[in-house]
């Protein structure tokens, strides 16, 4: 049961343009959203996160949207850059009360930004 | 802040053989770590939390007695890959969370494991 879903394994967008990525999930518990991102052979490096109180957080470039009754969340990019690309995990927790969240994770999205 | 360091990198061994592996967050304390797995192509499964001071706790289908973890100090997790089988050849990557922080997870470079 994947509880986290990104349904677009891939996506191409142009430099300068904006990078919208998308992620899907299912759990209503889940309160506390991340996104990462990972080059090959290499482990995640965090971008950005969100709590399920927000719709909306911005750090530079990276904006993420929560819309929590169509649970749902999206990651924009904007401009988009060569460097920006990599795969982008979405990841989600739920603060049930336990010591320790345990991140699910999407199956991850491929971004490459074309020159 | 908040680096995660995993050691080794990279390594290869024969099959029945054991391997450590060594999480480190080098600027700040974690009380709990996590260790995943990944396959080529797909996405990052948890294996087991590493909670300081006691006993992991694994997920569903890991086997404890083949993955060893240790967390020994605020700053040190391990994962022993025992009896290592061509079938255990993974990218295995770690992860700490801050102890002051939110639920955001920092993760190592990962080791790529090739058992022969």
């Amino acid at each position: 049961d994947q509880q986290v879903k990104q349904n677009s394994p891939s996506l191409s967008v142009q430099e300068g343009r904006i990078s919208i990525l998308n992620c899907d999930y299912t759990n209503s518990m889940f309160d506390y959203f991340l996104w990462y991102k990972k080059y090959p052979a290499e482990g995640p490096t965090f971008l950005i996160s969100i709590s399920s109180i927000k719709d909306k957080n911005e750090d530079g470039r990276f904006t993420v949207f929560l819309n929590k009754s169509a649970k749902h969340l999206s990651l924009h990019i904007v401009p988009s850059q060569p460097g920006d690309s990599a795969v982008y995990f979405c990841a989600a927790s739920s603060s049930d009360g336990g010591a320790t969240n345990k991140l699910i994770f999407g199956t991850g999205t491929l971004l490459a930004v074309q020159p | 802040g908040a680096v995660v360091s995993q050691h080794p990198s990279r390594v290869i061994c024969k099959s029945g053989t054991s391997v450590k592996i060594e999480c480190r967050s080098l600027d700040f304390q974690a009380t709990t770590m996590f260790w995943y797995r990944q396959f080529p192509k797909q996405s990052l499964m948890l294996m087991a939390t590493s909670n300081e001071g006691s006993k992991a706790t694994y997920e569903q289908g890991v086997e404890k007695d083949k993955f060893l973890i240790n967390h020994a100090s605020l700053t040190l997790s391990t994962l022993t890959v025992t009896s290592a089988h061509p079938e255990d050849s993974s990218f295995y990557i770690c992860s700490a969370r801050d102890l002051r922080g939110s639920d955001t997870q920092y993760f190592g470079p990962g080791t790529r494991l090739t058992v022969l």
